[in-house]
């Protein structure tokens, strides 16, 4: 029972393009959002989240947006950089739980 | 600021032999974890302690066994080593409130042959 979903495996962009990194969730308790970041041989890095309570929130290069109504979340990246290539992790809390429920991930590499 | 340390990086046990996995951490951090990630997977949680003295399960406890007898140190037991418990160890901590993220140290690769 996958509560966390991240249907694409992998996503190949262009420098300098737009990337979008996509995550669903089935677990209408879920009220925080976050995305990590992870290198090969390091462990996750934080890198944005969301309260249910709002639809976008934007760090930078980095714009999250939350769909409630369609359980649905995304990543925006812009403009992708090739230090950016890593694999994106989704993740999410609900209710009085305390415990992160991630997905699968998303490798995302950027061409040059 | 050293954040959150595991040990060892890597590790080949043979089946039946046991092993401890530490994780310490510096920034005062109630909450700890433990996870493994398996290849093309997520991270699963293990276990996990709200604070020193306490702990419960996760969802793949089997195998395992943690104790949390300070609030720097949370380490994870292996007993009977199983070749399915061959994974990435993750250790991870966080502050108070769940908007706080969880910090993650570099893990311990681990096999069982």
């Amino acid at each position: 029972d996958q509560q966390v979903k991240q249907n694409s495996p992998s996503l190949s962009v262009q420098e300098g393009r737009i990337s979008i990194l996509n995550c669903d969730y089935t677990n209408s308790m879920f009220d925080y959002f976050l995305w990590y970041k992870k290198y090969p041989a390091e462990g996750p890095t934080f890198l944005i989240s969301i309260s249910s309570i709002k639809d976008k929130n934007e760090d930078g290069r980095f714009t999250v947006f939350l769909n409630k109504s369609a359980k649905h979340l995304s990543l925006h990246i812009v403009p992708s950089q090739p230090g950016d290539s890593a694999v994106y992790f989704c993740a999410a809390y609900g209710g009085a739980t305390n415990k992160l429920i991630f997905g699968t991930g998303t490798l995302l590499a950027v061409q040059p | 600021n050293a954040g959150v340390t595991q040990t060892p990086k890597f590790r080949i046990l043979k089946i039946g032999q046991s092993m401890t996995l530490q994780c310490t951490q510096d920034m005062n951090h109630n909450y700890m974890y433990w996870y493994r990630q398996d290849p093309g997977m997520g991270l699963k949680l293990i276990y996990y302690s709200v604070g020193a003295g306490i702990t419960d399960k996760g969802e793949v406890p089997n195998g395992y066994n943690v104790s949390r007898s300070t609030t720097e140190d949370f380490p994870l037991r292996l007993e009977l080593a199983a070749p399915s418990q061959t994974s990435v160890y993750f250790c991870a901590s966080r502050g108070g409130t769940a908007d706080q993220p969880q910090h993650f140290g570099d893990g311990t690769r681990l096999s069982i042959l």
